[in-house]
């Protein structure tokens, strides 16, 4: 079993429309869960963190987080065209110490089609 | 842009070769984690430094190894590269004692023909 696991995709929506983005996660001890946005050949950029369980909103993007079900998603209102890229979910996977360590799932694809 | 930048932007190598990438964290920030993303992949830690000592190391050899200096910048070193070793590497920094968020620089492209 993958340490965090997404859909590969592609995920194709129109545009306008709500995107869902799903990501499940091993390791019941992880903290802190984290967003990426990938353009094609670019680095990843942040989009949203999250650390307790339930919602949060930051603009278009929502982050939802259920630790008892290992579930972290990320649902993107008004899609716009511009939002197509590879989606990134990441999980903290400190050891105890000081090590910050981002485990990454292998990113879901989105299309959004004009 | 996140204040982290990389260098160089592309690389090419022949097998066996060696090679140095350097970072420069985003100003205020004095953890540096590296990462390799090869094609279609998420990124894979490979290490970090702090207080320019690693802390934290991923499954990768010894031929991968880091130095961190004192104004936080780093270089990632890989010896006698292998043809999988082409990726995208990326640094992204962090502060200890803040949020572990961390941010990514641009990357550097590595190619070992």
């Amino acid at each position: 079993q993958k340490e965090v696991e997404q859909n590969s995709g592609p995920l194709s929506v129109p545009e306008g429309a709500i995107a869902s983005l799903n990501c499940t996660y091993s390791d019941r001890v992880s903290q802190s869960f984290f967003w990426y946005r990938q353009y094609s050949g670019k680095s990843p950029e942040l989009i949203m963190s999250i650390y307790s369980n339930g919602d949060k909103e930051d603009g278009r993007f929502t982050a939802q987080l259920n630790k008892a079900s290992q579930y972290v998603s990320l649902l993107i209102r008004d899609s716009q065209p511009s939002d197509s890229a590879t989606y990134l979910c990441a999980v903290n996977k400190g050891d105890g110490g000081a090590t910050n360590k981002l485990i990454f799932g292998t990113g879901t694809l989105l299309a959004v089609q004009p | 842009e996140t204040g982290v930048t990389q260098s160089p932007t592309h690389l090419i190598k022949t097998r066996g070769q060696q090679v140095t990438l350097r970072c420069s964290s985003q100003s205020g920030h004095n953890t540096v984690s590296w990462y390799q993303q090869a094609l279609g992949q998420g990124p894979q830690f490979i290490f970090q430094y702090y207080r320019e000592e690693e802390n934290g190391r991923g499954n990768f050899p010894p031929r991968f190894s880091g130095l961190q200096f004192p104004n936080y910048s780093s270089e990632l070193n890989v010896n006698a590269l292998e043809l999988d070793d082409s990726a995208l590497y990326l640094c992204a920094s962090s502060h200890a004692s803040g949020t572990d968020t961390q941010y990514f620089g641009p990357g550097t492209r590595l190619t070992v023909l």
